[in-house]
């Protein structure tokens, strides 16, 4: 089993729609991170969250300690929304990142 | 203050070549960390480096190496490459790596062997 699991896979949405992305993880964190990747390659960290919530414009991103699962929601989807978003969590002594295998969002028009 | 750089971006090699990659951190950044990102096992951890010492390394064989430099700039060489070895490689800078501060990534150099 994956230290991060990711849900789910794939989500297609339409232009408006509110989306929620789930992480849960196993190990012990100091930090989860929310990333996202546009076609191309190039990585953008949206949050690093340790508690509780923070939002950035149209972007939601939660986290529960005890359960162990954080979830990133969009409010207001738009087409160029459409990414991969991947769930990542580090621990408190280094930078070894365990991800998520991603979720791949395409929103339409 | 300028973003993480890659150089190169793209690099096509043959089997058993050896490849050498370069990372330059954001100003004032002491930790990088290196990752390997393909369709098969998605991203995964390498290594990372502070202060001129590797201080973690990832689940990946002894050809995948690295170095950091006085001025925090890292490379990483993969030597005797093998077809698995194409990927995206991507290295994130960070304050002082640690968990507590954010990781910026470089835009990725695509490697393809043939």
């Amino acid at each position: 089993k994956n230290e991060v699991e990711q849900s789910p896979q794939n989500l297609t949405a339409q232009e408006g729609e509110f989306i929620t992305i789930n992480c849960s993880y196993s190990v012990g964190i100091s930090a989860l991170h929310w990333l996202q990747q546009h076609p191309g390659g190039g990585i953008v960290s949206l949050f690093m969250l340790s508690s509780g919530k923070k939002k950035h414009g149209r972007l939601i991103a939660t986290i529960n300690i005890q359960e162990k699962h954080s979830s990133l929601h969009i409010t207001a989807s738009h087409p160029r929304d459409s990414a991969v978003y991947i769930c990542a969590v580090s621990s408190d002594n280094n930078n070894d990142m365990r991800f998520g295998a991603g979720t791949r969002l395409t929103v339409k028009p | 203050k300028a973003g993480v750089t890659q150089t190169p971006r793209y690099l096509i090699k043959t089997r058993g070549q050896q490849v050498t990659l370069s990372c330059s951190p954001i100003s004032g950044h002491r930790s990088v960390s290196w990752y390997q990102q393909t369709p098969g096992q998605g991203l995964q951890f390498l290594f990372e480096y502070f202060s001129e010492t590797q201080r973690n390394k990832g689940n990946f064989p002894g050809r995948f190496s690295g170095r950091q430099f006085s001025n925090s700039r890292s490379e990483m060489n993969v030597s005797t490459l093998e077809l698995g070895d194409s990927a995206l490689y991507l290295c994130a800078s960070s304050f002082d790596g640690t968990g507590r501060h954010e990781q910026y990534f470089g835009p990725g150099t695509r490697l393809t062997v043939t």
